[in-house]
């Protein structure tokens, strides 16, 4: 069965200090691979996604960036974090297009 | 851009109500619409994905229909126990689209107590 795996679960960071978000999966070859960010009081945003490996498009200008070194991983990352970074990051991945995408426990990133 | 809105924003009911849960979309060229479950503090749990072919789908107490000419999906839940509590999401992808981008509302919160 397939499997989606996130961490850190919770990272507390300051302010201009870089990130890294790691997310793999297991089970599956070549699936789409997305980056989601809830923040409070608002709903959940497309942030970046994938359909292969060097293949990363961005949704919204922002801080962040993302990659995709091996078929099932997408890493998020930030050279310096801003304060309006804070949220609760998810990644998902779905077997093909117009399939179920599937979530990651997520990790709740603060910024102090 | 889809616009995803959900109604109510939350309810509080006793067990063993049925629910129903609201779903709205400004788009209705889709091809998929998708229902999540969200425990506090966890990730998404896929729970029903319903094609633009169909016009419902059904999971154990769980029931969700798709009226894609009027942009409208419901969830229904017969039968509600305190474990359903959680908030819950629907999505959509862009026009046309099979990617995957999906669009999702802010959410029901749902409280079942016994």
């Amino acid at each position: 069965s397939q499997t989606i795996h996130q961490w850190p679960a919770t990272l507390v960071q300051p302010v201009g200090s870089p990130l890294s978000l790691e997310c793999t999966v297991e089970g599956t070859s070549n699936p789409n691979l997305y980056w989601y960010r809830q923040a409070a009081g608002r709903g959940l945003q497309l942030l970046f996604y994938s359909v292969g490996i060097g293949q990363i498009s961005s949704e919204v200008p922002q801080n962040l960036s993302a990659s995709r070194p091996q078929d099932r991983q997408f890493i998020l990352s930030s050279k310096k974090l801003l304060l309006s970074d804070s949220g609760f990051y998810l990644c998902a991945w779905s077997a093909l297009d117009n399939q179920p995408q599937h979530f990651g426990d997520g990790t709740r990133l603060s910024i102090l | 851009k889809q616009e995803v809105t959900q109604i109510p924003a939350a309810l509080s009911v006793p067990e063993g109500e049925n629910l129903v849960l609201n779903c709205s979309f400004t788009d209705s060229a889709i091809y998929n619409l998708q229902w999540f479950r969200q425990d506090p503090g966890k990730g998404l749990t896929s729970l029903l994905l319903i094609q633009s072919s169909q016009r419902e789908q059904t999971s154990g107490r769980l029931n969700a229909s798709l009226d894609k000419s009027s942009g409208r999906s419901t969830l229904y839940i017969a039968a509600s126990q305190p474990g359903d509590s959680a908030t819950y999401l629907c999505a959509v992808p862009d026009r046309g689209s099979t990617l995957g981008r999906l669009y999702f509302g802010r959410g029901t919160q749902l409280t079942v107590w016994p």
